[in-house]
């Protein structure tokens, strides 16, 4: 069954300095794998997604994501904080069952002190 | 592009009362998923409609909870009784066949039952 598992439920930074949000997946067989934001009493915004092709992700706002296979992980990251990335964030895995489910992760709270 | 449209966003009602929330798709969008978000569950789908049919209505808690999409462009989520567990975030989110991935939500539905 496919799974995900944030390491951190909560995450606090300095602004400027950067940021790691961790991820880990579980599949049995190649996923594909998202991370959404949610921003205080809103919806979720899609950040970024890994569908197979490079393994290295780009998103908005300057976040990107790494897939390694070997260590079954795909962990967020950004070099330098700002304030308006706190948020909460969620690692997401499809399951194939007919369709696309997306199954998610607990998420993480990040926070940006100044 | 107004995005997907929820409605109320803000719904506070007494435990029996009949509550109805509802959708608005993002035009063209034929998938549409119902999600309720609470601190103790995080977010769980509670039913996908395609192309207005129900596709997997396995994440309905209880048959109190029923869903609707009489046309694309509308949907709704009706729990009758309702009951204080009940209290969480609903989110309705959209997306398109030739992209089915990618998730969009909308802002949400916070009810609070007493």
């Amino acid at each position: 069954a496919q799974s995900v598992t944030q390491l951190d439920s909560h995450v606090s930074v300095s602004e400027g300095t950067p940021v790691l949000l961790r991820c880990n997946y579980s599949s049995s067989y190649s996923p594909s794998l998202f991370w959404y934001v949610q921003h205080p009493n809103k919806g979720l915004q899609l950040l970024l997604k890994y569908t197979s092709a490079a393994t290295l992700v780009k998103g908005i706002n300057g976040f990107e994501a790494e897939f390694k296979k070997s260590e079954t992980s795909f962990h967020l990251t950004k070099p330098s904080a700002h304030m308006s990335d706190a948020a909460e964030y969620f690692c997401v895995v499809t399951f194939s069952g007919g369709y696309n489910k997306l199954i998610f992760g607990a998420g993480t709270r990040l926070a940006v002190h100044p | 592009d107004a995005g997907v449209i929820q409605s109320p966003r803000h719904e506070v009602t007494e435990m029996g009362q009949e509550v109805t929330l509802r959708c608005k798709p993002i035009s063209g969008h034929n998938s549409l998923f119902w999600y309720r978000q609470t601190m103790m569950r995080g977010l769980e789908l509670l039913i996908y409609f395609n192309n207005n049919v129900p596709i997997d209505d396995s994440g309905m808690p209880e048959d109190r909870f029923s869903a609707k999409m009489p046309n694309a462009s509308f949907s709704t989520l009706k729990i009758q009784p309702s009951e204080p567990r009940d209290s969480a975030v609903y989110f309705c989110a959209t997306g398109t066949s030739g992209d089915p991935d990618t998730q969009y939500f909308g802002p949400g539905t916070r009810l609070t039952v007493l």
